[in-house]
């Protein structure tokens, strides 16, 4: 596609459900990277991939959080047992490697 | 570790004010610098970045300067426009990742 786009825009969910949050990176990007922004966080790196496989992982912030991606292309974000504090806006970037971000729109979450 | 610190907002200017939003980092390496915007309801994209010392970034009359001697990467414009209005994010990147570190964001508003 012409940019990298983010599945659901919106997502509501309760407390203690699991989510699942989509990235379709632009065609032939080889570095995905997930990022997070929320009001008291503001935007905080997440994880990296390089091709299929994480080499970074060191911003997901608890063991409720893993992300998966697939033929080197689409990426998908779980959060298992969704707490309030997960509540924040998800972004996807992708990249050729060493070269500029594009971002996508974001999945707004929303945790009652 | 590496962090970025940039000016708390919200800025408010007339129309064709100078702006100035001020961005220091701390770093290991020799990062890249960006400047990132996000215009209401829009994603993040970048504005303008530097990849070394005495670089200077620059696109749609917005300027930044990458000051290694202040460890600083301040962003100006000569004359604002209502349209600049936005959110500004500060970010430097990680040297074997290229993963992205922002500031908080600095929100300006300009008026006519």
């Amino acid at each position: 596609g012409a940019g990298v786009s983010q599945s659901p825009s919106n997502k509501v969910t309760e407390k203690g459900k699991d989510v699942e949050l989509r990235c379709d990176p632009i065609s032939g990007h080889t570095a995905l990277y997930w990022y997070r922004q929320s009001l008291g966080q503001g935007l905080e790196f997440l994880i990296y991939f390089q091709g299929n496989s994480a080499p970074d992982k060191s911003g997901l912030p608890s063991d409720r959080f893993s992300a998966e991606r697939t033929g080197g292309s689409v990426s998908t974000l779980t959060i298992q047992r969704t707490q309030q504090e997960d509540s924040a806006v998800y972004l996807c970037a992708s990249s050729l490697q060493g070269g500029e971000q594009f971002f996508g729109p974001g999945t707004r979450l929303t945790v009652l | 570790g590496n962090s970025v610190t940039q000016m708390e907002g919200p800025v408010t200017l007339s129309e064709e004010a100078f702006l100035t939003i001020n961005c220091t980092y701390t770093a290991t390496g020799y990062p890249s610098l960006f400047w990132y915007v996000q215009y209401p309801g829009e994603g993040l994209q970048l504005l303008l970045k530097a990849t070394k010392a005495d670089d200077k970034g620059s696109n749609k009359g917005f300027e930044a300067t990458y000051r290694k001697e202040t460890t600083s990467f301040h962003l100006e414009k000569g004359s604002v426009q209502v349209s600049d209005s936005a959110v500004y994010f500060c970010a430097l990147s990680d040297d074997n990742t290229d993963k992205l570190i922002f500031g908080t964001g600095t929100r300006l508003q300009v008026f006519p």
